[in-house]
């Protein structure tokens, strides 16, 4: 079974910090994607990696970033976190092409004060 | 971007019922991947159901099955003799040939006993 894990189910910090998500899967996937899901708005795509060193921007990329330095881990990055990043977010992986399905983890709440 | 549309934010059926959760989504794309995820409370998203673009035949899985109509852009899903295990959040998900995965903004269906 593949598997998704995330750092933490749920995280508090403070306005300004830096803060790390940490993403890992365990079945060698090319793809993996960070999204935040809110009430009402459904997933919405902060960033998606295609390979190892790969990124590319989603729909709302403003104040993350990312990085993929192993093809297992993929890592959100919140420079300075604000309250309007208090979210829910998600990490997936799957493989490259085809009708292959992205495969989610657990999720992190992450609430900003 | 592609959108994804799921019109009813809320549905509730009895258990061992039949209900049908809409999506319709745009595109001008002629070939394409749509899924069906749910999110039951507080647990991992998992795939219930995919559809390749390119195949006329509905997909099925179980009690699971689509009503997939391309030309109107419209992807419903279909849950049978439903049960108490079906309430979750469902979501409808396009993927792009870009490899970039479009999310609705979900169903939350109730099965009342």
């Amino acid at each position: 079974d593949v598997k998704v894990t995330q750092s933490s189910r749920y995280l508090v910090k403070r306005t300004g910090e830096k803060v790390f998500l940490e993403c890992v899967q365990d079945m060698d996937h090319e793809n993996m994607f960070w999204y935040r899901q809110d009430p009402g708005l459904g997933l919405r795509l902060i960033y998606f990696s295609y390979d190892v060193k790969m990124k590319e921007k989603g729909d709302i990329p403003e104040g993350y970033s990312v990085s993929r330095e192993k093809k297992e881990r993929f890592s959100l990055i919140l420079e300075s976190a604000s309250t309007n990043q208090t979210s829910m977010y998600l990490c997936a992986s799957r493989l490259s092409g085809g009708p292959y399905e992205q495969y989610f983890g657990p999720g992190t709440r992450l609430t900003v004060t | 971007a592609q959108t994804v549309t799921q019109s009813q934010p809320e549905m509730s059926v009895q258990e061992a019922e039949t209900v049908t959760l809409s999506c319709t989504y745009d595109t001008s794309e002629s070939d394409y991947y749509l899924f069906w995820y749910k999110q039951p409370p507080s647990r991992q998203m998992i795939l219930v159901i995919r559809q390749e673009a390119y195949k006329q035949q509905n997909a099925t899985e179980n009690r699971f099955s689509v009503n997939f109509q391309k030309a109107a852009k419209s992807f419903s899903l279909k849950i049978s003799d439903s049960q108490l295990g079906d309430a979750a959040m469902y979501f409808c998900a396009y993927r792009s040939a870009g490899n970039q995965f479009y999310f609705g903004t979900g169903t939350s269906l109730t099965v009342i006993p």
